[in-house]
């Protein structure tokens, strides 16, 4: 079946500008993570929709940066008034459910804030 | 919240030896410690995980052991390949999934 799905794979933006990254999940996992890769580094956890849950967003960096997942399934990361540190690239994976279950990685969105 | 520390943070090796990547957490309450591969370029994949009720596991070359009083796990690989040449991430998990933290990573090349 399909897998985990992110659009734009690549997206160059002004600083200061805003920008929307979409995550499509695998039909019927419940559980949605967004993480931030920097050039060379780990995975930095950013948020975590649970089906209807409450978002843990104890990740988000800034106010800058929100999420939002509709309908249990497509989840879009809004970054405002981006700036050059936003640099990096954003994956989104899905599991079954929290826990101890196996994510499922998206391709991500590479960002590059000018 | 979690802290989960990784070492070493690049290791190469000569192909057909043992590759040994420990992690460290801090929080009593995860209960889950995946491994993820990630190859240049690609997205990271699952290679074996383990739940806090079992002390190893093995798959093939593979192997994951597991120490809870001591709050750290360690992944060895046996008869690396050129293949195997990649970064590989740990991480832990609280029970409910809310906090998933991955380790910085860990650089290993395989010389052939």
């Amino acid at each position: 079946g399909a897998g985990v799905s992110q659009s734009p794979s690549n997206k160059v933006t002004e600083k200061g500008k805003d920008v929307e990254l979409r995550c499509d999940p695998i039909s019927g996992h419940t559980a949605l993570y967004w993480y931030r890769q920097s050039l060379g580094q780990g995975l930095e956890f950013l948020i975590y929709f649970q089906g209807n849950s409450a978002p843990d967003k104890s990740g988000l960096p800034s106010d800058r940066f929100s999420a939002e997942r509709t309908g249990g399934s497509v989840s879009t990361l809004t970054i405002q008034r981006t700036q050059q540190e936003d640099s990096a690239v954003y994956l989104c994976a899905s599991s079954f459910t929290g826990g101890a279950y196996e994510q499922y990685f998206g391709p991500g969105t590479r960002l590059t804030v000018t | 919240g979690e802290n989960v520390e990784q070492h070493p943070s690049t290791l190469s090796v000569q192909e057909g030896d043992s590759a040994v990547i420990k992690c460290t957490y801090s929080d009593s309450a995860s209960n889950y410690f995946p491994w993820y591969k990630q190859e240049l370029g690609k997205r990271p994949q699952l290679i074996i995980d383990i739940r806090s009720n079992v002390g190893e596991k093995k798959d093939q070359r593979i192997a994951v052991t597991l120490n809870k009083t001591a709050k750290h796990f360690s992944l060895h690989i046996t008869e690396t390949q050129p293949e195997d040449s990649a970064v590989y991430f740990c991480a832990a998990s609280t029970p409910t999934g809310n906090q998933f933290y991955f380790g910085t990573g860990t650089s290993l090349t395989v010389i052939p």
